[in-house]
């Protein structure tokens, strides 16, 4: 059973444009919600990363809305940048249990 | 420099033909853990180690064996490869899980088996 369920698989984003990445959980213990970015021959590195005590967190051009009722994250990433194509993999954790991650999301950004 | 290796890089082999992948960490990290990564089905937890001598199953176990003899290394075997093992690998390793603990990544291993 996926612990975390990431949509949508891939992503066309004109330059410039927004790119959202949407993420959803289920276990209510997870207190740590990471994003990570994945350049290709690469392996993922943090990018950004939010606790359920804060709604939004905001670094540079990207963004991450949490919503703890609807158990929901989002990765918001403005005036997205040719740069920016990567495939993007949203996280969760609990102190003492291992990190679940998404399906991962190809981001594409077109110049 | 911070880092986690892992070796190798690339790897071609046969079935049943039993190979390690290594992965070692320099920062005194307590977990580490393997993943796979496939297409459209993202990462994939194999194995967990919270500290020395302790390891656990993750999503995906069977067919693949690991140790934490040192706190630094965390070695993948496979006793026995299959073809549905070829794949992408993934190492990590961090503080802990859950709170603000950065996963670290290596390079990746790319294991094919024939």
């Amino acid at each position: 059973q996926q612990q975390v369920k990431q949509s949508p698989q891939s992503l066309i984003v004109q330059k410039g444009g927004i790119s959202i990445i949407n993420c959803a959980y289920e276990n209510t213990a997870f207190d740590y919600f990471p994003w990570y970015q994945q350049f290709p021959g690469k392996g993922p590195a943090l990018l950004i990363a939010i606790r359920p005590d804060v709604s939004e967190k905001k670094e540079g051009r990207f963004t991450i809305s949490f919503n703890k009722s609807a158990k929901q994250f989002s990765l918001h990433i403005m005036d997205s940048q040719p740069g920016d194509s990567a495939t993007y993999f949203c996280a969760a954790s609990s102190t003492g249990n291992q990190f679940y991650f998404g399906t991962g999301t190809s981001l594409t950004v077109i110049p | 420099e911070a880092q986690v290796t892992q070796n190798p890089r690339y790897l071609i082999t046969v079935t049943g033909k039993k190979l390690t992948v290594t992965c070692s960490q320099n920062m005194n990290h307590e977990y580490m853990s393997w993943y796979r990564q496939d297409p459209g089905l993202g990462l994939r937890q194999i194995y967990y180690s919270m500290n020395v001598e302790v390891t656990d199953k993750g999503d995906v176990p069977e067919g693949y064996k690991v140790s934490r003899k040192e706190k630094r290394n965390f070695p993948l075997i496979l006793e026995s490869p299959s073809p549905n093992q070829t794949s992408l690998y993934f190492c990590a390793s961090s503080w802990g899980t859950g709170g603000n603990t950065e996963a670290f990544f290596g390079q990746g291993t790319r294991l094919t088996v024939v």
